[in-house]
Parts: C-alpha cells; sequence; structure tokens
C-alpha cells in the first residue's frame, strides 16, 4: 500500500532553536495535511495544503507542499517548551478514495536536556 | 461549531470480553467518520470509514466491527476483544468532500 516516509522519527530541541522536519513518497498527492498530538489526546490539525507550491503558515509553523507533490515539509522558527509533541504529516495520494488519508509514522520532538 | 466526543476516555478489558466504543459529532451533518487505532504513540492505522447511515467500509480484516446508527454517531465494537487489540483508538471527522480530518480525544484501550 501507500506509505509516506516522515523523517526524522525524532529530535530534541533546545528553546528558541528552528526545526525543521519533511515527509516524502513515491506516490503523487493531492493533499497534505500536518498535524501535533499531545501525550494522551488526539492530533490536532496545524496546517492544510492543497496546491504544489503551496507554502502556508500559522503562527511559528510554516509547511509547503512540494512542486513534484511527493513532498512536504514542516518548518517551527524559535521553539518554544509547548512545542513538544509528535508531529505528524498525513496526505491523500492521486487516485486515492476520498477523504482517506495516508500518515506518516511521525516525529517525537523533545525538548533538549 | 464543531466537536467531536468519545466515550469512555479509558477502558480496561479482560480478554474474550466484548467492546463498544461511542464517537459522537455536534455542529455538522452528514460529516464522514473514521476509526483509527494508534500503538505505542505512533502510526495511525485507518480501521473503518463511513460516509453515511449504515455506510461502513474496513480497511483491514481484524476483530472489530464499526455502525453508524446515526448521522453523528459512530461505534466500534467487537464480540471478543483479543490482547492485540489494546491501543488508542480515535475518531475522526471530515465534510464529503474536504480531505482535513479532525480527530477526538482518543479512547485508551487495555486489554488484560
Amino acid at each position: 500500500g501507500q506509505q509516506l516516509n516522515q523523517s526524522p522519527q525524532s529530535m530534541f530541541i533546545q528553546e528558541g532553536e528552528d526545526v525543521s522536519m519533511n515527509c516524502t513518497s513515491s506516490s503523487i498527492f493531492n493533499t497534505w495535511l500536518w498535524y501535533k498530538q499531545d501525550p494522551g489526546e488526539g492530533p490536532v490539525l496545524l496546517i492544510a495544503l492543497y496546491k504544489a507550491g503551496e507554502l502556508t503558515s500559522n503562527g511559528r509553523l510554516t509547511a509547503q507542499f512540494g512542486i513534484t507533490r511527493k513532498d512536504s515539509f514542516l518548518n517551527i522558527s524559535a521553539s518554544i517548551p509547548s512545542d513538544v509533541g509528535i508531529y505528524f504529516c498525513a496526505g491523500q495520494y492521486y487516485g486515492g478514495s476520498q477523504g482517506n488519508l495516508i500518515f506518516g509514522k511521525g516525529t517525537k520532538l523533545s525538548v533538549k536536556p | 461549531s464543531q466537536t467531536i466526543h468519545q466515550w469512555p476516555a479509558t477502558l480496561v478489558q479482560p480478554v474474550g470480553s466484548p467492546l463498544s466504543l461511542e464517537c459522537t459529532v455536534e455542529g455538522t451533518s452528514n460529516p464522514n467518520l473514521y476509526w483509527y487505532r494508534q500503538a505505542a504513540g505512533r502510526g495511525l492505522q485507518l480501521l473503518f470509514y463511513s460516509v453515511g447511515i449504515g455506510q461502513i467500509s474496513s480497511e483491514v480484516p481484524q476483530n472489530l466491527s464499526a455502525s453508524r446508527p446515526q448521522d453523528r454517531q459512530f461505534i466500534l465494537s467487537s464480540k471478543k476483544l483479543l490482547l492485540s487489540d489494546s491501543g488508542f483508538y480515535l475518531c475522526a471527522w471530515s465534510l464529503g468532500q474536504g480531505n482535513e480530518q479532525y480527530f477526538g480525544p482518543g479512547t485508551r484501550l487495555t486489554v488484560t
């Protein structure tokens, strides 16, 4: 089946640092979504992207829909402690069932000790 | 505004016992509804989705079933739980032609 490769799997952040993560696929996607999940809670939608090349911001978060339609990245600028959590990319690949998303395995953000 | 509820929040059940998890959505009509399972805080696996009352599609063969008795109610069931059914179960909704899915708070199921 379709798979998304999300990297890195985990990373440590120090307050004030910028963070970057990305997702890639071997298939063309027509939608990319980015979610954040806090422990014990459901994922929360951060950013939705629908057009190749689209660059969208939500506060300190910026995400882009890759030109090839096979990748997307999420940047967090000037990280703060509450940015800790697991970030998931999700997408609908071209030809997939409407509304059915494929999820990456997540990037776990932790505070640098 | 739309809200999504899941009940119960946590559940501990013995192997072989039945299961019923409920999801309800408020503030929207005719949503698409989804059940996911998440193991070990990672990786969401789509279990079932529904585009309308009584319409259920299963994504993976398993020990679980789903039903949609009302427009905004989605139920996940099992007749006999297995140890491997333990996990974090998430319900989500989306509007017909949109791909943005909105998740509920989840149910933590532990099968002992």
